[in-house]
Parts: C-alpha cells; structure tokens; sequence
C-alpha cells in the first residue's frame, strides 16, 4: 500500500492562500468521501484539522477548508498566518484487506 | 481526552517490546483505538487498529504476524506487542482514538513513545 502522494513542500506569505494537494487511487481517495487532515508542529502529536474530506472539527479556524475532486483532495489554508508554518499529513479510508487507512507523504509549509 | 504512551526503549534487532497506552477523560471501552508510528524525520504510518469490544482488529503488511494489538476496557488501556523486532521498526508510536464516524479519524493523540532497535 503506497503512501498518498503531497508535494514535499509549499511557502506562502503572510494574508496569502495556498492549497496542498493529495493523490490517491480509485481505491482510497477516489472511492471514498473519508478523507482527513493533519496538522504538525515539529516536536508535537498531529492534530486532525479536516475529516469527511471538508468538514472542520470544533475549534479548528475556518481558515482551513477541504475538497475533493476525483482522486484528488485537497487542503486551502486562507489568510495564511505565521503559526500555520507546520507539517501537513492527508489520510483517506482504503479499501484493502489488511490496511484500513493510508497517509499522504507530507507537506511542509512554510510562512515567508 | 488524555493518552498517555509507555514502554518505548532501546532493543536490539529480533527483540520484543510492548507499549501501553492509559486513556482517561472519555469512555474509553466506546471506540475504536490505533497505533500510528513516525519514524524520526519521516511521515506517519497507520499500524493497527482494534475495535472497541477487541473483535475486529487491523494491521499493515509492514507489520503483520509481528505485532499484536489488544485493550483491556476494564483498565482504560491499549497495548502493542512487538515482536520480530526490525531496526526500520524505529520510531515514535502513538496511541489514537478513533473518531467514531464512518472514516478513520484520529481526533485525541498521545505524546508517543519513543521505540530505538539498534544493536
């Protein structure tokens, strides 16, 4: 089972959007609307920031948005701010019989 | 929500070890848990699952036959046996629960533990 393919990395300045892209396969991402984000500061636990590919768990800021188009997901972070500067991980369901989720390669994000 | 992770040490190739996880702040025997792994300077890797009552668990290739998931719902406790031990085994484990909707969402991690096979 291969990782979900993310670009490595990605730099915005601040006020600016950027959008970080996850490929799959018809049998994860393309095949499912169960696709999750996270995000993750170096030296910290990831934190889920999006599931059910667009919606936003309490407390996460409306900046970050999902969606999803074919076999491919994506992730908008709006006004981009300096503590967004992190790793972010995708995640969808696959079917296979013995994964039950995959993760995309990472992306780090860097605030110019 | 807390999980907090144990047993992460230094063990030689071919070695066995097995990490606890104690839950506290939710119901614990109520939902699916998971370990995920990151290996140092890389991504996060899925490493099982077990659902709530312990019927129904899930491993990766990468693992499977070697490691062995299970809970005790009476402790509020996840473990990880792991056996075989490889040095591309090293990594931070995390213990996470699991969301409780149709996909697999991790919505509470712990801080890991820290597991080194080296000789």
């Amino acid at each position: 089972q291969s990782a979900l393919t993310q670009p490595a990395s990605l730099s915005g300045s601040p006020g600016q959007s950027i959008t970080i892209s996850c490929t799959g396969t018809s049998s994860d991402v393309g095949g499912y609307n169960y696709v999750s984000w996270y995000q993750q500061h170096p030296g910290k636990a990831p934190k889920l920031m999006i599931y059910d590919v667009s919606d936003r768990p309490s407390g996460v800021s409306n900046r970050f948005s999902g969606s999803k188009s074919g076999n491919t997901a994506s992730l908008t972070i709006s006004g981009l701010q300096a503590e967004d500067e992190a790793d972010y991980y995708c995640s969808s369901y696959t079917r296979s019989t013995t994964h039950n989720c995959v993760f995309g390669s990472g992306t780090k994000v860097t605030v110019l | 929500v807390q999980l907090v992770e144990s047993g992460g040490v230094v063990v030689q190739p071919g070695g066995s070890l097995k990490l606890s996880c104690a839950a506290s702040g939710f119901t614990f025997g109520d939902y699916t848990m998971h370990w995920v792994r990151q290996a140092p300077g890389k991504g996060l890797e899925w490493v099982s699952l077990i659902t709530w009552n312990g019927g129904t668990t899930y491993y990766p290739d990468s693992v499977k036959g070697r490691f062995t998931i299970s809970r005790d719902n009476s402790k509020n406790s996840l473990f990880l046996q792991m056996n075989s031990l490889r040095t591309e085994d090293t990594a931070l484990y995390y213990c996470a629960k699991d969301m409780g909707y149709s996909g697999t969402y991790f919505d509470f991690w712990g801080q890991g533990t820290l597991v080194t096979v080296s000789s």
